[in-house]
Formats: C-alpha cells, structure tokens, sequence
C-alpha cells in the first residue's frame, strides 16, 4: 500500500514567520502534487512536480521534490494569514490519475 | 470555463439508505475521479472513470458504486449507508495530457 506521510500534522505561527512542511513517502511517484483546501471547499492545485530534483517557486512558495523522487517539501516564506488552510501533498504512479493523498497538514498563520 | 460542479452539497440520510451523488466535470475533461475525505483517513481515492469506463478504482468496499455518462458527467452510488460514511464526497475533473486535478467543492453527506 502506498502511504504518503505529512510532517508536521499541525502548524501554527505568526505572520511573517517561515515555515517548511514535508511529504515522505518509500514509494516512487512519477508527480507530485500540493494542494491547500479551505473549510468547505476542495482542495485547489498549488503545484505539479515531474522530475526529481526539481524546484518551483510560485511567490513565497518553494516546492521541491526529491531525488529519488519519494519525498518533498514546500517552504513558505513569511506566512500571512492568507496562507492558513489545509495542505495536501499527492503522488501518481506513471500512466495513472490515480493520486494518494497524504495525511495533510493544517497550518494556522496568526497575525 | 465553468468549474467542477457536485449536488446536493449536503445530505442527512440514515443507516441502511442509498444515496446518490453526482458530479459534472470542466468541459472537454473527461476523466472523473471521485474522493472520500474524513477527518480520521484524510483524502481516500475511490474511483476513476474515463470516457464511461471505470479506469481505476481504490479499496472501497462494493456498496460503492460510480458511473459515468457520455457527456462526462458522473453519479457515484453508496447502498446500506453506514454511520463510517458519514464524509465529505470530492470529485475531481481531470485534465488530459498535463494530469491537472480540479476539485469541486464536495458533498457533505451525514449518516445517522
């Protein structure tokens, strides 16, 4: 069974502050997916990642996914209260839509 | 474009009902992917459905149920509701080629 493991499972902080969420995994995924969901929402798409080693930026964002293309991470740089929500990491096997999710991490930015 | 839409948005049913939910996908998307989200397992895949054929499928049991018509559009089923599925139902709308997920906002179904 594949498992996508989500570190830390809750985060809280004060604007302004950097923080750095992780998604590990022993299995391989052809992409990687990050999604943030808000109460009473679905989750909206931050990211996709193909190639391992890779690195995305989008803003204060930074994505990375790893080498063997098992884990990855998404650094925020000075959170804002904007950026409170659920994120969500997901991984693919080649040729499928069939995605994993991870256990998700809930972060709280305090103003 | 018009996003992913999914009905009813809320549902109270009791044990041992059916229920019905559907979905209608981005135009042009033709793959369907429909999601169970609880606060105890997370995100769990169902099913995907790809031009009227279910393409793959998670580790639910048989009470779960999904279709997809011709217009891309999907229904997912659930028979002898159980208290365990009480859940908020995701489908996603693919996008071919690039494997872009977009979500609808879910159908939030009570089991009592």
């Amino acid at each position: 069974t594949q498992l996508l493991e989500q570190s830390p499972q809750f985060l809280s902080i004060q604007e302004g502050e950097n923080l750095t969420v992780y998604c590990n995994s022993s299995s391989v995924f052809s992409s990687l997916q990050w999604y943030r969901q808000e109460p009473g929402e679905g989750p909206v798409l931050l990211v996709t990642v193909v190639t391992g080693g890779e690195v995305k930026k989008l803003k204060r964002l930074t994505f990375q996914f790893g080498d063997a293309r098992k884990d990855s991470s998404l650094h925020i740089t000075a959170a804002q209260t904007g950026d409170t929500g659920l994120y969500l990491c997901a991984g693919a096997t080649s040729g499928t839509y069939k995605y994993i999710f991870g256990t998700g991490t809930r972060l709280k930015v305090l103003a | 474009k018009a996003g992913v839409t999914q009905t009813p948005r809320y549902l109270i049913k009791t044990r041992g009902q059916q229920v019905t939910l559907s979905c209608s996908p981005i135009s042009g998307h033709r793959s369907v992917s429909w999601y169970q989200q609880t606060p105890g397992q997370g995100l769990q895949f169902l099913f995907e459905y790809f031009s009227e054929t279910q393409r793959n499928k998670g580790n639910f049991p048989g009470r779960f149920s999904g279709r997809q018509f011709s217009n891309s559009r999907s229904e997912m089923n659930v028979s002898t509701l159980e208290l365990g599925d009480s859940a908020l139902y995701l489908c996603a709308s693919t996008e071919t080629g690039t494997g872009r997920q977009y979500f609808g906002p879910g159908t939030r179904l009570t089991v009592t």
